[in-house]
């Protein structure tokens, strides 16, 4: 089945403890990205990557890593979790974004940070 | 003010109505824009591209008006099944590729 999987689901964590959210896509995805997702806000893109080894702030990268070694995996590192990272996280991924190709969302991840 | 704004609703509509809403966006070198629907707690997922013509989908219409820096979507005969929150997506430009998200526009089809 095509989708894109990301883990945890949930997390509870404390401020200042390395975390990483991992997602991966069995579609030879191209395109990848990670997204918060706010009440009133809506969604925010926090990293993209083009393809591997490519990857592009988007509007709200700090306190944010990522890394494309692989195409299918696009992890999403918080070196050093604050408590205003508290949110639900989607990461997504599509074809290409060049060709309108739509964005095939994980389940999300609520992250939360005490 | 914000790249895209959407009026956050919510839009309380009775069942077999048409309703509307626009999005508006800042950037005049948008390349693409796209209507996704989210129900609560859950990813959003596609619901359709928006093209310079306009496009039709079902019950669905949506529109681009460049000159004005909109979109919208138009949902004829709704459906109990309609009410979810509308996000309106812009593609920022052609060497950027950034996806930008309005904030939504909240849906209630009543019976």
């Amino acid at each position: 089945e095509a989708q894109v999987t990301q883990n945890p689901r949930y997390l509870i964590t404390v401020t200042g403890k390395k975390l990483t959210v991992t997602c991966s896509q069995n579609m030879n995805h191209e395109y990848m990205s990670w997204y918060r997702q706010d009440p009133g806000l809506g969604l925010r893109q926090i990293y993209y990557s083009m393809n591997v080894e490519v990857t592009d702030k988007g509007d709200v990268p700090e306190g944010y890593k990522v890394s494309r070694k692989e195409k299918r995996n696009f992890p999403l590192i918080l070196e050093s979790p604050s408590p205003n990272q508290t949110s639900l996280y989607f990461c997504a991924s599509s074809l290409s974004v060049r060709l309108n190709q739509p964005q095939h969302f994980g389940d999300g991840t609520r992250l939360s940070i005490l | 003010r914000k790249e895209v704004e959407q009026d956050p609703g919510p839009f309380n509509v009775p069942e077999g109505a048409t309703v509307a809403f626009n999005c508006t966006y800042s950037n005049s070198a948008s390349q693409s824009f796209f209507w996704y629907r989210q129900d609560c707690r859950k990813e959003p997922k596609l619901l359709m591209s928006v093209y310079s013509s306009g496009n039709e989908d079902g019950r669905f219409t949506a529109q681009l008006n460049r000159a004005s820096q909109y979109i919208s979507l138009l949902i004829r005969d709704s459906k109990l099944s309609d009410s979810a929150t509308y996000l309106c997506v812009v593609l920022l430009g052609v060497s950027n590729y950034q996806l930008i998200w309005g904030a939504g526009t909240k849906l209630i089809i009543k019976p």
